[in-house]
């Protein structure tokens, strides 16, 4: 058990419709870090957010959005789904910005249908 | 963007055996590279950080090391055991440290 939790474990949702992911990273990290594992391709980094700011941006759409609150907890808000964005998402978090070990959640695994 | 890929794809060893695998990235603008092991129903779980040039690092049976002017970083089990059946997976680091790109992991598998 890593100490980062993910909800919900699994989500079933049609397209068009938007979901929210929740992380709580581990006690005392301050960083918080989205992936998407899609079928036919590797862990791919969406976002980064530390101390409640982002910090870094990858190949996250502009449908998807991701906010840190101030207890450190964060939500990825997926909207206007499409089939293409079933996966498994993951979050982990850091001590600091910088990246050090990465310590993952169980993920939630998104089918859109 | 950093192309980050890793050897073989996947691997059958028997119980007993030695064995390593490769990942390669792009040298310049390096951070760090980290490598991770991930079971099967289970989430990704860090191995080693590494950042400089030369560095080895072990764990019990499973040691690393890196190259960073050539771009490569070996990972080695030793006298692989069953539970040591997992993908392996490597990611580089930006050189702002904190995005990493993954490769597409090898698969390991240890039979009894």
């Amino acid at each position: 058990d890593s100490g980062v939790t993910q909800t919900p474990k699994h989500l079933i949702t049609a397209t068009g419709q938007r979901v929210t992911l929740r992380c709580s990273p581990r006690s005392g990290d301050l960083s918080v870090y989205w992936y998407q594992q899609s079928l036919d391709q590797g862990l791919q980094f969406l976002i980064q957010y530390y101390n409640g700011e982002e910090r870094a941006k990858g190949n996250i759409l502009e449908r998807f959005s991701a906010q840190q609150f101030p207890d450190l907890h964060s939500e990825l808000n997926l909207s206007s789904l499409e089939l293409g964005d079933s996966a498994l998402y993951f979050c982990a978090s850091s001590v600091e910005a910088l990246a050090g070990e990465q310590y993952f959640g169980p993920g939630t695994r998104l089918t859109v249908t | 963007i950093l192309n980050v890929e890793q050897s073989p794809q996947s691997l059958h060893v028997q119980e007993g055996d030695s064995t390593n695998f490769t990942c390669s990235f792009p040298s310049s603008n390096f951070y760090a590279l980290h490598w991770y092991r991930w079971e099967t129903a289970k989430s990704p779980e860090a191995l080693f950080v590494m950042t400089l040039n030369g560095d080895e690092k072990k764990k019990g049976r499973i040691s690393a090391t890196l190259n960073t002017k050539e771009g490569y970083s070996y990972l080695y089990i030793k006298g692989s055991q069953p539970e040591d059946s997992a993908t392996y997976l490597c990611a580089s680091a930006n050189n702002a440290g904190n995005m990493l790109t993954f490769g597409g992991g090898t698969r390991l598998m240890v039979k009894p």
